[in-house]
C-alpha cells in the first residue's frame, strides 16, 4: 500500500536559518504529492503540490521537487521566520483519488 | 470562494448527548471528507462522500453518523460518544473526478475541537 515517511520532529531553528524537512514515499502508479501546514489550533492548509515527476512546487518561499528516482519530496526554505512555526505534513494522493496518505507530521519551531 | 467552513469551532458534550458537526463549501466540489485528528498525529480518514453518496467508511463506529444533504453540505451526527473520541474533526473537499491536471488536492476546514466528558 501507499505510505509516506517524514522526519520526526521537533525541528528547532533560529530565524533566517535554512530549512529542510525530508519526505519519502512508497506508492504504485504516479501519485500527486503535497505539503500541508497546520498552525496551532487550526486546520490544514495546502502549502504546495506537485503532480508529476520533476515538477517543483513553491509557495511563500517554500519549495519541494518531485523526485521519482529517489521517491522523495523534500521541503526546503532558504530563510525561515518565526511565523513559519507550525506542523508540516507530507502527503500523497494516488489513483483512488479520494484517499490521501499523510506522513506523521514534523513540528517546526523557529526562535528569534 | 476557496473556503471550507465548519461549525461549531468548539464543542463539549456528555456521553449521553446528541450533537452534530456541520461543514460547508461552495467550490463546486463533489467529494467531501471527514477526518479525525488526535493531538500530535496526522489526520485519519473517517468517511468520504462522492456526489452526495457515501463512498468510503473507514470502519468508523456507528456512534458517528455522516450525512450529505446536498452537494455543499456535510454533517456528522454524534451520539453516545466516548471520552476517547475527543479530537479535532476536520472536514475537507476536493474535485471529483480530479481536475485536468490529475491532481486531487483537498481543501480543509479549520476543524471542530470536540471534547467528550
Amino acid at each position: 500500500g501507499n505510505s509516506v515517511t517524514q522526519m520526526e520532529g521537533p525541528v528547532t531553528l533560529s530565524e533566517e536559518a535554512f530549512l529542510t524537512i525530508n519526505c519519502t514515499y512508497t506508492a504504485t502508479g504516479y501519485p500527486s504529492l503535497f505539503w500541508y501546514v497546520q498552525y496551532p489550533g487550526e486546520g490544514l492548509q495546502l502549502l504546495l503540490k506537485a503532480t508529476k515527476a520533476d515538477d517543483k512546487g513553491s509557495n511563500k518561499g517554500f519549495e519541494a521537487t518531485y523526485r521519482k528516482e529517489t521517491t522523495s519530496f523534500h521541503l526546503e526554505k532558504g530563510s525561515v521566520q518565526v511565523s513559519d512555526s507550525a506542523v508540516y505534513f507530507c502527503a500523497l494522493g494516488s489513483g483512488g483519488y479520494q484517499k490521501v496518505t499523510f506522513g506523521i507530521g514534523t513540528k517546526l519551531q523557529v526562535i528569534p | 470562494d476557496t473556503e471550507v467552513t465548519q461549525t461549531p469551532k468548539h464543542l463539549v458534550m456528555g456521553m449521553t448527548n446528541k450533537k452534530s458537526l456541520k461543514c460547508e463549501q461552495h467550490m463546486g466540489h463533489r467529494a467531501m471528507y471527514w477526518y479525525k485528528q488526535k493531538a500530535k498525529k496526522p489526520p485519519e480518514l473517517m468517511f468520504v462522500y462522492s456526489y452526495e453518496k457515501l463512498s468510503i467508511n473507514e470502519s468508523v463506529p456507528s456512534r458517528f453518523s455522516p450525512e450529505c444533504p446536498n452537494s455543499s453540505l456535510l454533517n456528522l451526527h454524534l451520539h453516545a460518544l466516548q471520552p476517547e473520541d475527543s479530537a479535532l474533526y476536520l472536514c475537507a473537499s476536493s474535485q471529483d473526478p480530479p481536475g485536468l491536471a490529475g491532481d486531487n488536492e483537498q481543501f480543509f476546514g479549520p476543524g471542530t475541537r470536540l471534547t467528550v466528558l
